[in-house]
């Protein structure tokens, strides 16, 4: 169980294009999810926080215009690179934590495979 | 600030041999502390996790980590390295915030496994 998948494993793109990367917990509902961006031989550092059906809360120093973040549904999220750059290509990786887990105090996040962006 | 230090970069362990690795977190309040493996191109794996109770934590694949307050200390362990075992190990503190648990990661650590 806990399972979260993304989508697509690799994009490559022109610079200026804007590239969308989908995030989904598919054995479990997720109310929250995590954006996280690794550099090369880098830890994660997380962007932003997701919450469904409502605003994403981002870490400081990430754009909100250029991030842009959409929790549409209790096992969807997606983030958007917009106008992407060639500064901007990273391993972005998403993790979700279960709605069923009500002890917030123990809670655990589950993370996705992660989305090599590459921008040209 | 919270923060997690793994301070070996990088560490080579001949198969069979036994593993540590360090963790060290600053944290106000109690931590809720993880160890997560990430093998190359891909995302995080959960080892295993420490809230409460018994200071050693049993993982999946054969490995442990303590919990040392004394020394806020998290080390992750294993008594015999296995080939797959290489990759990248990652401590993190789990900092609460308002309704969720943020993740503060180590910088990680790269396990290499020498026949």
């Amino acid at each position: 169980g806990a399972v979260v998948s993304q989508h697509p494993s690799w994009v490559i793109c022109k610079s200026g294009t804007s590239v969308k990367i989908e995030c989904r917990s598919l054995d479990f509902q997720a109310t929250t999810m995590f954006w996280y961006r690794q550099f090369p031989k880098q830890s994660l550092m997380l962007m932003a926080t997701s919450n469904e059906g409502s605003k994403a809360t981002y870490e400081q120093g990430v754009e909100k215009d250029k991030f842009l973040i959409n929790h549409a549904s209790l096992t969807l999220s997606t983030l958007t690179v917009t106008s992407a750059h060639p500064e901007d290509s990273s391993f972005y990786i998403c993790s979700a934590r279960d709605r069923g887990d009500r002890r917030i105090r123990q809670e655990t996040q589950y993370f996705g495979p992660g989305t090599r962006l590459l921008v040209l | 600030a919270q923060s997690v230090t793994q301070p070996d970069i990088h560490i080579t362990v001949s198969e069979g041999a036994s593993l540590e690795l360090r963790c060290n977190y600053s944290y106000g309040a109690t931590p809720y502390l993880f160890w997560y493996v990430q093998s190359p191109g891909q995302g995080l794996q959960l080892l295993l996790k420490y809230f409460s109770g018994d200071t050693l934590v049993q993982g999946i694949k054969g490995f442990e980590a303590e919990f040392k307050r004394s020394q806020s200390s998290f080390n992750l362990r294993k008594p015999s390295v296995h080939w797959s075992d290489a990759a990248e190990y990652f401590c993190a503190v789990g900092v609460r915030n308002t309704g969720f648990q943020k993740l503060v990661f180590g910088t990680g650590t790269r396990l290499l496994v020498s026949p």
